[in-house]
């Protein structure tokens, strides 16, 4: 089955660093932007980043903009977020989705198609 | 920042009934929103994109309208499996932003 999994979260303290990672499978990997979302405990959801296919181009949330860096290996087809100065706000279950692009006529259109199952970071002391 | 107003922010109807969700966006997004659904401790999915093209293998019951910066997402009838959380997303421009999210609850 098309698949992502989540994994590295944990419990750290404020400051700390933490890597998330997404492994893919059953879809080529390389062929979709990939994007981190995230929700903290009974928040809703919030948009963190995303990636090219290339790794060439991404884009953050001014929540995470210095601090989290999104980064990919396709040969693994997998999808990183870096986490540095870690904030106790940055408590939330963090998700990985594929980013698919649909084309209806002429336009192009962009969603969340394929989601993992999420992986929980808290930030306390 | 886009912003993404989600209305209401909760909802109780019964089965059967029509339910409408609104999302309107700070500025003009085109048809570039989709609508997801999240169940308590789920991951989110997917149901509309596009503003009104029903993702493969959602229920007709769900559907999407609008365009520029009002948008819907209605669902004709609704069934015990529906209940949950709602979120519009706009994908027009950087940061991508959600509405707050309405919860649809079955009396």
């Amino acid at each position: 089955d098309v698949q992502l999994v989540e994994s590295g979260g944990g419990l750290v303290q404020p400051g700390e660093s933490l890597r998330l990672s997404c492994e893919a499978s059953e879809f080529s990997f390389s062929d979709f932007w990939m994007t981190w979302v995230r929700q903290a405990p009974g928040k809703g959801l919030e948009w963190v980043a995303n990636i090219r296919r290339d790794g060439g181009q991404k884009y953050y949330a001014d929540s995470a903009k210095g601090r989290f860096t999104i980064s990919r290996d396709n040969a693994k087809n997998s999808l990183f977020l870096q986490m540095s100065s870690l904030r106790v706000e940055d408590t939330a279950t963090y998700y990985c989705a594929r980013d698919r692009d649909y084309r209806d006529k002429n336009m192009y259109y962009d969603a969340y198609d394929i989601w993992g199952q999420g992986t929980v970071v808290i930030v306390s002391s | 920042a886009i912003q993404m107003n989600q209305s209401p922010s909760s909802l109780s109807a019964s089965i059967g009934d029509r339910v409408t969700v609104t999302c309107r966006a700070s500025q003009d997004i085109r048809s570039d929103l989709g609508w997801y659904q999240q169940k308590p401790g789920r991951a989110p999915k997917l149901l509309i994109y596009g503003a009104s093209r029903l993702q493969s293998g959602v229920p007709s019951r769900f559907s999407g309208s609008g365009s520029g910066t009002y948008f819907t997402l209605t669902i004709s009838s609704l069934q015990p499996e529906d209940s949950a959380t709602y979120y519009c997303l706009q994908d027009y421009d950087y940061p991508r932003t959600f509405g707050q999210g309405t919860k649809v609850e079955i009396k």
